[in-house]
């Protein structure tokens, strides 16, 4: 099983800036993803985090809000750009070895944006 | 497209049963299944695959109906540990990515 340290856990953040989430994985893995998740809600797929390439968005986000760097099979970071209170959220990382076994996630990064 | 869930809530009493749904509008490759307690990171239950056969462990199973694009959770004699919101998250047969449901919210009570 793949143990995933993602950090920070939660911040307050005034609108406008940027925080940058990271995601690191004990173990080398083919498949990472970034999720958003608001409370009580569902998981939204964000992107898929490709190594040595650029992120697959999903449709409803772009590389210019939420910038993703994979440079490594490892570790990878999720930006939340210029952000506003709608930007409040849990944002998880995840990771599969192949399409056929489980998906392991982050504890999620708790944003509150002000 | 998201997988439906059903139903939303349940409430149970430790020792009852319960069952959840998930169904696709897309024909699926494969379906999992994860508990999320609050504030906690979703966790791995199994996984079903295409042509696989019926899953469990200890009082949780799952089955798949390829034909129908549906899987049901099955859960018995519940115990105040199965709380939590169950997800499905479903793969069709060219997609890297899972798409999870909507989410039931499982409550079990002394």
């Amino acid at each position: 099983s793949a143990v995933i340290s993602q950090k920070p856990s939660r911040d307050i953040c005034q609108r406008g800036t940027s925080l940058t989430i990271q995601c690191q994985v004990d173990s080398q893995v083919t498949m990472m993803f970034w999720y958003r998740q608001q409370p009580g809600q569902s998981l939204t797929l964000i992107a898929t985090a490709n190594q040595g390439s650029e992120a697959t968005y999903e449709s409803g986000f772009v590389i210019d809000k939420f910038p993703i760097s994979r440079p490594n099979l490892t570790f990878s970071t999720l930006t939340v750009s210029n952000m506003s209170p709608e930007d409040s959220s849990i944002y998880l990382c995840s990771v599969e070895e192949t399409r056929n076994t489980e998906a392991f996630f982050g504890q999620g990064t708790r944003l509150t944006v002000v | 497209q998201q997988p439906v869930q059903s139903p939303q809530a349940v409430i149970l009493r430790e020792g009852e049963d319960a069952v959840i749904n998930c169904s696709s509008s897309k024909a699926l490759y494969s379906v999992h299944w994860y508990r999320q307690k609050h504030g906690e990171a979703p966790v791995f239950l199994m996984i079903l695959l295409k042509g696989g056969e019926q899953k469990g462990h200890d009082k949780i199973s799952a089955s798949f109906n390829e034909k129908k694009q549906q899987s049901s959770l099955y859960l018995t004699a519940s115990q105040l540990s199965y709380s939590g919101t169950y997800f499905c998250g479903t793969r069709t047969g060219s997609a890297r990515q899972l798409t999870f449901g909507s989410g039931t919210q499982l409550t079990v009570l002394p």
